[in-house]
């Protein structure tokens, strides 16, 4: 079946990096794209950005530009997320989602992993 | 503070129907077609709604969604305790050139 699993919680210290992998299965992974979204304590889905399993192309949410990166491994069918300089607002659940997009859109994002929890600590 | 605006709470009786509204503007809603997500935290988000008021397969036709000029809307009939979590709706925005949420709606079951 498909399926979106990902790796296991991170505990980090402020100022570091944390690099959270995605690994995709029962379905061409290039076809669809890679969308990240987290979720910080008591707070809604915040959408990170997307990349093309396909050709590596990426948009990120404006709110990340030059702190993250996202790349994808089709040898592997994985994709990762890295954010770095790490602060307390960065505790949160981070999910990866296979999504759809149309001319850079994301038009949907109908398969989730099961999260990966990240806590940030001073 | 959200792209898409949602009421941060809802509730409704079992069999109830009960409608959760999203508000939005031209360069989202109104532009682009409306996701909607049922979310349990902790959990992995759940596709309900896409494009054209479509359905994964899966999810039963008690959910529909509809839009309206920069308003969209989920509905869902025949409530059950299950569907007790957050709807989110989400959104293409033009003007932040990425995927915007709402705030989410808490679902209450009485």
């Amino acid at each position: 079946q498909v399926q979106l699993v990902q790796s296991g919680a991170e505990v980090k210290k402020a100022g570091a990096s944390v690099r959270v992998s995605c690994k995709a299965s029962g379905y061409m992974f290039t076809s669809y794209d890679v969308s990240w979204v987290r979720q910080a304590p008591g707070q809604g889905l915040e959408w990170m950005g997307w990349i093309s399993a396909y050709n590596g192309s990426t948009n990120y949410a404006q709110k990340f530009q030059g702190r993250v990166t996202m790349t994808t491994d089709t040898s592997t069918t994985t994709a990762h997320m890295e954010l770095r300089s790490l602060t307390s607002d960065d505790t949160a659940v981070y999910y990866c989602a296979r999504a759809r997009t149309i001319f850079g859109v994301v038009a949907y994002m109908n398969v989730w992993g099961e999260g990966t929890t990240v806590i940030v600590s001073s | 503070q959200s792209a898409l605006t949602q009421p941060p709470s809802a509730s409704g009786t079992p069999g109830q129907r009960i409608s959760f509204s999203c508000s939005g503007a031209h360069s989202n809603i109104g532009t682009y077609s409306v996701n909607w997500f049922q979310h349990l935290p902790g959990t992995a988000p759940k596709l309900l709604i896409y494009g054209l008021n479509q359905r994964p397969s899966g999810v039963p036709d008690r959910f529909s969604g509809s839009k309206s000029g920069t308003s969209a809307s989920l509905a869902i009939s025949g409530l059950q305790s299950g569907d007790e979590a957050d709807y989110y709706c989400a959104s293409w925005d033009d003007s932040l050139s990425g995927w915007v949420f709402g705030g989410g709606t808490k679902l209450t079951v009485l």
